[in-house]
């Protein structure tokens, strides 16, 4: 049981550049998350998925697509990479999306646009 | 705009000293109150969540409270040992039905041995 996955852990682009960051999970969850996380912030919701087949914005949804793929799998694509985009960025999932749910985390993507 | 705060920022405590710190929220948008543990290098775990006034949480030598007219929840630890070390996170659910929570930026705590 992996919880959580992500790949790739490390990244670094050149700015205009594209990339896919992958999500998976292994707990049949139905609702999934992307965050990002900046020095001295709070993480900061950039898109969610509460149900296989929907997506929504989050807080700070400019500069990426998502894809829920299936059940298990939530991808975060980065079109055109900016230097503003460089963070790390937490995939979540939780149960159900009620904010009483807790959420199960990845370990992370730290990305880097040059 | 909702703002969780957390204070203090970082704070060093020796080992075998108790300790805690404070989440801040705008009370009259309470709906359920989360604290995490994150490790550097590793992944937020969840601690508790926590939904009504005076709600108080214990998992071993750490436990939470929560005052939601006044808009804060204390975690403490007991018996601060080095594996302690970590960013403890609060997050803010507004409503059952909504499902964003509001983050706090943490407070980084290390434990000198």
């Amino acid at each position: 049981n992996a919880g959580v996955t992500q790949t790739p852990k490390f990244q670094v682009l050149k700015t205009g550049q594209s990339m896919t960051l992958q999500c998976a999970q292994d707990m049949n969850h139905n609702s999934m998350y992307w965050y990002r996380q900046d020095p001295g912030m709070g993480l900061r919701l950039i898109y969610y998925s509460a149900s296989e087949g929907t997506t929504d914005k989050g807080e700070v949804p400019n500069g990426y697509n998502v894809s829920r793929l299936n059940k298990r799998e939530f991808s975060l694509r980065l079109e055109s990479a900016a230097p503003s985009q460089t963070s790390v960025y937490f995939c979540a999932s939780s149960s159900v999306p009620y904010s009483t749910d807790t959420q199960y985390f990845g370990p992370g993507t730290r990305l880097t646009v040059l | 705009i909702l703002n969780v705060e957390q204070s203090p920022q970082s704070l060093h405590v020796q080992e075998g000293d108790s300790t805690n710190f404070t989440c801040s929220f705008p009370s009259s948008n309470f709906y359920a109150l989360h604290w995490y543990r994150w490790e550097t290098a590793k992944s937020p775990e969840a601690l508790f969540v926590m939904t009504l006034n005076g709600d108080e949480k214990k998992k071993g030598r750490i436990s939470a409270t929560l005052n939601t007219k006044e808009g804060y929840s204390y975690l403490y630890i007991k018996g601060s040992q080095p594996e302690d070390s970590a960013t403890y996170l609060c997050a803010l659910g507004l409503t059952d039905s909504n499902y964003q929570l509001i983050w706090g930026a943490g407070t980084k705590l290390i434990i000198k041995p």
